[in-house]
Order: C-alpha cells, then sequence, then structure tokens
C-alpha cells in the first residue's frame, strides 16, 4: 500500500497569509486528491491533480484560492491563500493506487491541521 | 449526482456489545462502497470495501458491511466492540462511471463511542 506523508503535520497562521501544505508519496501514483475537513464535520474534495496537466476543482474551490501544483507521480502541493479563520480545517492528500492490484483504493496522508487566528 | 447518509451522528455503546453503524447512499449508476475510520488525530484508514461479487465484505479489527442494493444500504456491523474502536466512521462511494479517477463522496460520520 501507498504511504503517504504531509508536511507541515499542523500549522498556526494569521489572517491574509498563504500555507503551502506538501504531499509526498513513497510510490509513483496517477491520482492524487486534495480534501478539506472542516471542524467536526465529514471531508469535501477540493480538487483532483494528475500529473502533467491542470487540477480540477470542485465546486465552491477556485485555483486562485487553492492554487495545486504536482510536478511529478510522487509529489503534489496544496496552497490555501489569502487565510480567513473560516479556512481553519484540517487538509489531507490522498492518492488512488492503481499500480499493485489494489485500483479504486484510496490512501490517505496524516492530514495537515489548520488554524487561522 | 450521489450523497451519503450516515443516519447517525453518535453512538454511544458498551464494551462487548455488538454495533451496527448505517449508511445509506443515492446514485443514478452502479457504485463503490467503502468504509474508512478516523482514530483522533490521525487520517483515515479503510476498513473494507465493496466492488463487485459477494454483497458480505469483510474487513479490518473483525468490521464487516453487508451491501444492499434494493434498499441503498451499506451498514457496518460488529458482534463485539472494544474500547479502542472509538474512532469516527465515515461511509463513502465512488461513481463506477466516473472517468476522472475514484473520486470519492463522504457521509457525515459517525462518532462511536465505546464505553467501559
Amino acid at each position: 500500500s501507498a504511504v503517504i506523508s504531509q508536511k507541515p503535520s499542523r500549522d498556526i497562521c494569521q489572517r491574509g497569509t498563504s500555507l503551502t501544505i506538501q504531499c509526498q508519496v513513497d510510490s509513483q501514483v496517477t491520482m492524487m486528491f486534495w480534501y478539506r475537513q472542516q471542524p467536526g464535520q465529514s471531508l469535501t474534495l477540493i480538487a483532483t491533480a494528475n500529473q502533467g496537466s491542470e487540477a480540477t476543482y470542485e465546486s465552491g474551490f477556485v485555483i486562485d484560492k487553492f492554487p495545486i501544483s504536482r510536478p511529478n507521480l510522487t509529489f503534489s502541493t496544496l496552497t490555501v491563500s489569502n487565510m480567513s479563520p473560516e479556512d481553519s480545517s484540517i487538509y489531507l492528500c490522498s492518492v488512488e493506487d492503481g499500480t499493485s492490484g489494489r485500483y479504486n483504493e484510496q490512501f490517505f496522508g496524516p492530514g495537515t491541521r489548520l488554524t487561522v487566528l | 449526482a450521489q450523497s451519503v447518509t450516515q443516519l447517525d451522528s453518535q453512538v454511544p455503546v458498551f464494551e462487548e456489545a455488538p454495533v451496527e453503524l448505517r449508511c445509506n447512499y443515492s446514485s443514478s449508476v452502479s457504485v463503490y462502497l467503502f468504509w474508512y475510520v478516523q482514530y483522533p488525530n490521525q487520517g483515515l484508514q479503510l476498513l473494507l470495501k465493496y466492488l463487485s461479487g459477494s454483497t458480505l465484505v469483510k474487513g479490518i479489527n473483525g468490521f464487516e458491511a453487508e451491501f444492499n442494493k434494493s434498499q441503498t444500504s451499506f451498514h457496518l456491523r460488529k458482534p463485539s466492540v472494544h474500547i479502542s474502536d472509538t474512532a469516527e466512521y465515515f461511509c463513502a462511494v465512488s461513481d463506477l462511471n466516473n472517468n476522472a479517477g475514484n473520486m470519492l463522496t463522504f457521509g457525515g460520520g459517525t462518532r462511536l463511542m465505546v464505553k467501559p
């Protein structure tokens, strides 16, 4: 199974600033996803990131607010721009592992817990 | 579009008692179904999944779930819970016909609280 790490694990930021979250996978994967989990709530998909193409954003999320990079098959970043307290959430990346016959199984990173003051 | 409803936001239960966490979904197409567990301050871990075949699926930690197509349900069960099962449980679906990969739609989550 894919092993995913995220940096930072948590951060406290001031409003108006930006934070870039890194997601590193120990194997090459085609599909990477970014989710947001607001306090006490379920996960909401922000965008799908494929290597070599622009990220695909879900309704309610825009590239200017959440720019994503996917420079290779093992790495992605999500930036939370011009933050406000409403952006306080856990941000999780996940990958779809289709390389070992485990297609359609998503593996999740440990998450980045963001608090915006 | 698809949606997932977890009928209980919290389920308190005593240790060694059986438990059922309910999940219903709506979709106009066939779906894959998943249960994930999130322990405090951790990421999500896959408990089990239904892709095809037998409607009774067994997962890790003694959990199982049954896919019921006519009732569009995928309830999670465990015959005897432990204190260590205290966690948040998420039901999720993925559209078989989605060409953009395995995008998951999550339910609202059920907090399982196991009491001694």
